[in-house]
């Protein structure tokens, strides 16, 4: 069965902390993984990464992914209070994305 | 265009009644998805269309729950006979299809609470 797991599942840092997230995954047919942040509505995107883009950069937040242990990690530097929010990473395959249950992430001032 | 749309945003039932809930995506885009969102889990996919066409359902999804996307544009989500299990966010969103390498835009999401 499909599956994708992130860690850990909460974190608390304070302003100015960088933070790494955790996602792993067992996905048939895989083509592509993606970031989320989530604030109190809808998912919003932010990185997608495929075989041939194995690694994003935007502002303070980046993103590698790793084929060979199925897995990717999402790096943010200098946090801030605004970065306060779930980050939901979701592996596409043909048809859908399949999500991890999230990471829950508390920047204090 | 303004994004995805859902109505209703929050709806409070009793338990046994029906609900239905629309999603109007971005007008571009021929895929249109459902998925729902528990407090402290990530969203669970539920369906998707490609145009009018359903192409996959959950396994998990109770055959209480039906979708339907007449001509391709807007979606509806019913759910009859509502438990206080599907007390939950029902997120819609949709894409345009491009090999398979999907980004998903959501809707705001439509909360449901069953008593």
């Amino acid at each position: 069965e499909d599956k994708v797991v992130q860690s850990p599942l909460s974190l608390v840092v304070h302003e100015g902390d960088t933070v790494t997230l955790n996602c792993s995954y067992e996905v048939t047919n895989f083509r592509s993984l993606l970031w989320y942040k989530q604030e109190k509505k809808a998912p919003t995107f932010l990185f997608m990464l495929t075989s041939s883009g194995i690694e994003k950069k935007s502002g303070r937040l980046s993103s590698i992914l790793d084929k060979k242990e199925l897995s990717s990690i999402l790096n943010i530097t200098a946090t801030q209070t605004g970065d306060s929010a779930i980050y939901l990473c979701a592996v596409g395959r043909w048809g859908k994305l399949i999500f991890g249950q999230g990471t829950t992430l508390q920047v204090k001032p | 265009d303004t994004g995805v749309s859902q109505d209703p945003r929050h709806k409070i039932t009793k338990r046994g009644q029906n609900v239905t809930f629309r999603c109007d995506p971005i007008s571009e885009h021929n895929r249109l998805y459902w998925y729902r969102q528990t407090l402290g889990q990530g969203p669970e996919f539920l369906t998707y269309f490609q145009n009018e066409a359903q192409l996959e359902k959950s396994r998990l999804l109770s055959d209480r729950f039906s979708a339907e996307r007449p001509k391709g544009s807007f979606s509806t989500l019913e759910i009859q006979r509502t438990e206080q299990g599907d007390s939950a966010m029902y997120l819609c969103a949709s894409s345009i299809d491009r090999s398979g390498a999907n980004v998903l835009t959501f809707g705001a999401g439509s909360r449901l609470t069953v008593l």
